[in-house]
């Protein structure tokens, strides 16, 4: 069984650029999440997938981050326009149940954005 | 707001010591727990969950952890480590009521001394 998988691995861009990050999550996963870790801070949470729907995304920082999710499958993370503080591990997971009570997240590799 | 603590923010010690990593969360209702690990340029795996039962639980490569419910924590233990353990080692809390999402810690980076 294939892992979540993201790309790119890793991402370098201006200030006022726009980044397009992407997560495969595990095939017949209905629930997927991206979280980040900026530098020497803690995993946050950003928001969470059921199918192509958005179930929570109360950790989403501000309007210029967009996620989606068409047809169920993969997802997309645009940062529009990129600042300084957006650099960080970007981390989706991926996980079978619709409920949280016995729900187990797989981690992909992150993507590394870096913005100058 | 819920909260997950790791004392440790780096350890150091030799091949065959034992390890502890102490986590402690701030939230009063149930909840499930997870230790990850993230070892040198590979992606976060699961070591070992909580999600009720036995409050001893066994994970992958030796770990266990102990969740004590009156103290709020799920401390994270291995009798003997070995040089590959060397990594960052993430605690993490799903309260049940509060959907899927994860609040980690700030992680703890081990490293073994061969």
């Amino acid at each position: 069984e294939a892992g979540v998988t993201q790309f790119p691995s890793h991402s370098v861009i201006e200030k006022g650029q726009t980044v397009t990050l992407r997560c495969d999550p595990i095939s017949g996963h209905d629930n997927l999440y991206w979280y980040r870790r900026v530098m020497g801070k803690e995993i946050k949470f950003l928001l969470h997938f059921v199918k192509e729907s958005k179930q929570d995304e109360s950790g989403m920082p501000n309007n210029r981050f967009l996620a989606e999710r068409t047809g169920g499958t993969y997802s997309t993370l645009k940062v529009q326009p990129a600042e300084l503080e957006d650099s960080g591990v970007y981390f989706c997971a991926s996980s079978r149940g619709s409920s949280g009570s016995t729900d187990t997240q797989y981690f992909g590799p992150g993507t590394r954005l870096t913005v100058l | 707001a819920q909260s997950v603590s790791q004392h440790n923010h780096h350890v150091i010690l030799s091949e065959a010591a034992s390890l502890e990593l102490g986590c402690n969360y701030s939230y009063g209702g149930t909840v499930n727990l997870f230790w990850y690990v993230q070892y040198p340029g590979q992606h976060l795996q699961l070591l070992l969950k909580y999600f009720s039962g036995d409050p001893l639980v066994k994970g992958i490569k030796g770990f266990e952890a102990e969740f004590i419910k009156s103290k709020f924590s799920f401390n994270l233990r291995k009798p003997s480590v070995q040089w590959s353990d060397t990594a960052e080692y993430f605690c993490a809390v799903n309260p049940k009521a509060a959907g899927n999402k994860l609040t980690f810690g700030g992680g703890t980076r081990v490293l073994v001394k061969p």
